[in-house]
């Protein structure tokens, strides 16, 4: 039973053009949502966060949108560098008492010149 | 500042052996979590610290899985009677403060049950 799901296992982009990175969760009760990077043979990086109270964060090249009604978000990077090659995962958790943090199988992103 | 660390960074083990995996957390984060990592998959939350005790350990997918964090800094989670089903990555986190508290990763140990 996949709470998150992150449906494209990969996804390739010119350097310089948008990535729209894609995950779904099924659990309503989700408030709080986040995407770390993976680079190989490191642990997973914090990127960026969103409160369910919001339907938008930005950090400068990075972009995360959250539709609650959909129960979708999505991480924008523009414009796409080669460093940003790596998997990307998206996690999801209730707050206020409820301590997983629940990850979806991850994108890699190849970002290529 | 020195982020999480864990060791070993690898571990080969036969089946039915018993193994100790090894995390550091961040100096001053209260939080300490373990994750489970297979292949094409993401983190799986096995347990969560905060302080010396277990806050949450409903991950541990049965009793041979056991964590401890006796000071409040350091944590092993332990192994008994391996399978090979365990081989994975795994994966410790530690946070300032409870969740949702932004956790930060070390980079794993990769287990491999022969």
């Amino acid at each position: 039973d996949q709470q998150v799901k992150q449906n494209s296992p990969s996804l390739s982009v010119q350097e310089g053009r948008i990535s729209i990175l894609n995950c779904d969760y099924t659990n309503s009760m989700f408030d709080y949502f986040l995407w770390y990077k993976k680079y190989p043979a490191e642990g997973p990086t914090f990127l960026i966060s969103i409160s369910s109270i919001k339907d938008k964060n930005e950090d400068g090249r990075f972009t995360v949108f959250l539709n609650k009604s959909a129960k979708h978000l999505s991480l924008h990077i523009v414009p796409s560098q080669p460093g940003d090659s790596a998997v990307y995962f998206c996690a999801a958790i209730k707050t206020g008492g409820y301590n997983k943090l629940i990850f979806g199988a991850g994108t890699r992103l190849a970002v290529h010149p | 500042g020195a982020g999480v660390s864990q060791t070993p960074s690898n571990k080969v083990t036969e089946k039915g052996k018993y193994v100790e995996l090894r995390c550091d957390p961040i100096s001053g984060h209260t939080a300490l979590y373990w994750y489970r990592q297979s292949l094409g998959q993401g983190p799986e939350f096995l347990i969560y610290f905060q302080g010396t005790g277990a806050a949450d350990d409903s991950g541990l997918p049965n009793d041979r899985f056991f964590a401890v964090r006796p000071e409040g800094s350091v944590s092993t989670l332990k192994i008994q009677r391996t399978e090979r089903g365990d081989s994975a990555v795994y994966l410790c986190a530690s946070s300032v403060g409870p969740p949702p508290d932004t956790q930060y990763f070390g980079p794993g140990t990769r287990l491999t049950v022969l």
